[in-house]
């Protein structure tokens, strides 16, 4: 099985910064891989597709990149409603595996 | 406008089996590439699949759980039904089940508010 691994597992960060997560896949998934945005007691949120394409609706602040093994999560400046978990997938083929999630902390 | 909703026990005996029911509206699972999966997350841990089943019937399982689970659809009554034979109390989650798109890559896009089912004598 494809295992995923995001680092770091905790980002302490402030109003206006530049944050990037890490996802790292254990073998070549192309670029069929996904985020999903966690907030505390609510429902995973999809918040891009296929390494790179947001999903309707979320804010341009965020975007994907990477391909075969090594992919990233960047918010380019930090918002309020973006203190949540982050959560990547793997989408290339069954069984399904997510990363263990990464929580943007204030 | 795609919805889903979950139910069923939120308490379960350990070694009962648990059926879960997804209910779901926006969308039919006779359309080809469509499929509706099963996620669940233990309290303060991280998501983890268990199932999906799509249009054309195909089925796929998370391989640590695939001997306790069953996944089938009702496309008249636009259903989809989980089953997990026994259960433990390491099951304790909230599940959710989840509208995968037609498309390439499998992820799910539109998800079930989630029901916590605790497994416990």
């Amino acid at each position: 099985d494809i295992q995923m691994t995001q680092a770091p597992s905790f980002v302490s960060a402030s109003v206006g910064d530049r944050v990037t997560i890490t996802c790292r896949a254990s073998q070549h998934i192309s670029s069929w891989l996904v985020w999903y945005q966690q907030k505390p007691g609510k429902v995973p949120k999809l918040l891009i597709y296929d390494t790179s394409n947001l999903q309707s609706g979320v804010p341009s602040r965020f975007s994907g990149s990477g391909s075969g093994t090594y992919f990233t999560l960047t918010i380019s400046s930090l918002q309020p409603e973006d203190f949540a978990t982050y959560y990547c997938q793997q989408a290339n083929s069954f069984p399904l595996i997510f990363g263990g999630g990464t929580k943007v902390e204030i | 406008q795609i919805t889903l909703k979950e139910s069923g026990p939120t308490l379960v005996k350990p070694t009962q089996t648990l059926t879960l029911t997804c209910s779901f509206s926006g969308f039919s699972l006779t359309t080809p590439g469509v499929g509706v999966g099963w996620i669940r997350q233990p309290p303060g841990k991280a998501l983890e699949w268990l199932a999906l089943i799509y249009s054309n019937d195909d089925e796929h399982y998370s391989p640590s759980l695939k001997s306790r689970l069953t996944i089938t659809k009702d496309t008249s009554k636009n259903q989809v039904v989980l089953t997990m034979a026994n259960v433990d109390p390491v099951d304790t989650a909230t599940y959710y089940c989840a509208h995968e798109p037609a498309s390439r890559g499998i992820f799910f896009d539109y998800w079930g508010q989630g029901t916590l089912v605790t497994v416990s004598s």
